[in-house]
């Protein structure tokens, strides 16, 4: 079976730093991506982690730990922009499977 | 990256009918994906467009429900059966490059559906 779990909502401060968790129980791990998606459009790509250990992309960072089966996306100076759903997915094979998705509200 | 462009971009039908769903990239691709988003869900896979053979289905998801076609490496199609309420949903298209890490895909602009 496959379990991906992120909080469902979260809110924070224009400016301020989020940290967005997704922890995940699934046989076959092949990496893990982080997308980003505003209201009425498509998923756009943010990150991949395959190895343990961060990846930094300018305002966004993703950490990934295979032994505990958890990943978080970490936003700095956030915008009003980043008003969005987050969502994790981990690939098995080629597959992705999501997660329940973060929607995620920055306040001015 | 891909561009990947789905027609129509929404529709609303009434239950019972069958609403196909197009999906072209403007690129070879091995690999096409049909997912479903239900309102304020995540997504779901529903199958992988095999091109040249049936699609591979996912649990919970059967071929006479949601035929797919996939003629060629730049399009696919997806056909919603027999609609109820339930089956209003967003359907997204994705391409991806499988056998080629990082697997990364791209969505196309997805079709927003409404059963009456």
């Amino acid at each position: 079976g496959q379990n991906i779990d992120q909080p469902t909502e979260m809110t924070a401060t224009e400016g301020a730093i989020v940290q967005i968790n997704c922890t995940y129980q699934t046989s076959g791990f092949n990496g893990l991506f982080w997308y980003q998606q505003h209201a009425g459009e498509a998923p756009t790509f943010l990150s991949y982690n395959v190895l343990d250990g961060l990846e930094e992309k300018g305002r966004f960072s993703s950490f990934l730990s295979r032994s505990k089966g958890y990943s978080y996306l970490l936003l700095k100076e956030l915008q009003m922009k980043d008003s969005a759903s987050y969502l994790c997915a981990v690939i098995r094979t080629y597959k992705y499977i999501f997660g329940t998705g973060t929607r995620l509200k920055v306040l001015a | 990256s891909a561009v990947i462009s789905q027609k129509p971009s929404r529709d609303i039908c009434q239950r019972g009918t069958s609403l196909t769903i197009q999906c072209q990239v403007d690129s070879q691709v091995t690999m096409m994906f049909w997912y479903r988003q239900q309102p304020g869900q995540s997504l779901t896979l529903i199958a992988t467009a095999n091109q040249g053979s049936e699609a591979t289905y996912e649990s919970g998801f059967v071929i006479d429900k949601f035929p797919i076609s996939r003629p060629n490496l730049t399009f696919s199609t997806l056909t919603v059966s027999n609609m109820s309420p339930e089956d209003s949903s967003i359907y997204l298209c994705s391409v991806g490059t499988a056998g080629v890490p990082p697997y990364e895909q791209y969505f196309g602009p997805g079709t927003r559906l409404t059963v009456t």
